[in-house]
């Protein structure tokens, strides 16, 4: 099946510090790609969309400035957690499918991002 | 407002012993999910079920798919130790997958 890397699958950082985490297609292209966060034993809660070459469109209650996501190529989706807090720790999963609405969706390894 | 309903969300059974849950959803979707997730891991793919009345089964995980009812079981045979684990239905009324609560299931002796 196809994969999806992410990048780093842990990280701690600081307060106040920005964190960048990666999300790769590695065998195919992908226009879309989703951006989930998901809490100690909740499910997984949808923050974004990520559409190549144009802007991500982002759920409600998700904060557009402080979850920043670039699409720069159809295999790359970059989710940046800007001026990090400790209730931003949380493990964010990245999903991308292969095309159009009718593939399946294939899932990232996840990030475990602690903010100290 | 979308809702995607998991039951039950926790699970503790017997090894050898049989259990459905059910997943329940309140859209129209043509297709349903079923994913399993260890500890501090991603989803792993168990089933994508694309029609009303599919029935699909990996070794003693058996998914089917009711559009008509909007649900989905997912049945286990036999219960083993390894099938410990966290289970989410997901459909997809748009282009990204809303998910179920999950299932946390325990397996015990």
């Amino acid at each position: 099946g196809a994969v999806v890397s992410q990048h780093p699958s842990r990280v701690i950082c600081k307060s106040g510090t920005s964190v960048k985490i990666e999300c790769r297609s590695l065998d195919f292209q992908a226009t879309t790609m989703f951006w989930y966060r998901q809490f100690p034993k909740k499910s997984l809660m949808l923050m974004a969309t990520s559409n190549e070459g144009s802007k991500a469109t982002y759920e409600q209650g998700v904060e557009k400035d402080k979850f920043l996501i670039n699409h720069a190529s159809l295999t790359l989706s970059t989710l940046t957690v800007t001026s990090a807090h400790p209730e931003d720790s949380s493990f964010y999963i990245c999903s991308a499918r292969r095309g159009s609405l009718n593939t399946e969706a294939f899932f990232g390894q996840g990030t475990r991002l602690t903010v100290v | 407002e979308l809702k995607v309903e998991q039951n039950p969300l926790f699970l503790s059974m017997q090894e050898g012993k049989n259990y459905t849950i059910y997943c329940n959803y309140s859209t129209t979707s043509d297709r349903l999910y079923w994913y399993r997730q260890d500890p501090g891991k991603s989803l792993e793919s168990l089933f994508v079920l694309l029609s009303n009345g599919a029935v699909k089964q990996e070794g003693r995980l058996m998914a089917s798919l009711d559009t008509k009812a909007r649900l989905s079981t997912l049945h286990i045979t036999a219960a083993v130790h390894d099938l410990s684990a966290t289970y989410f239905c997901a459909v997809e009324p748009g282009y990204a997958l809303n998910f179920g609560k999950g299932t946390s299931l325990l397996v015990t002796p």
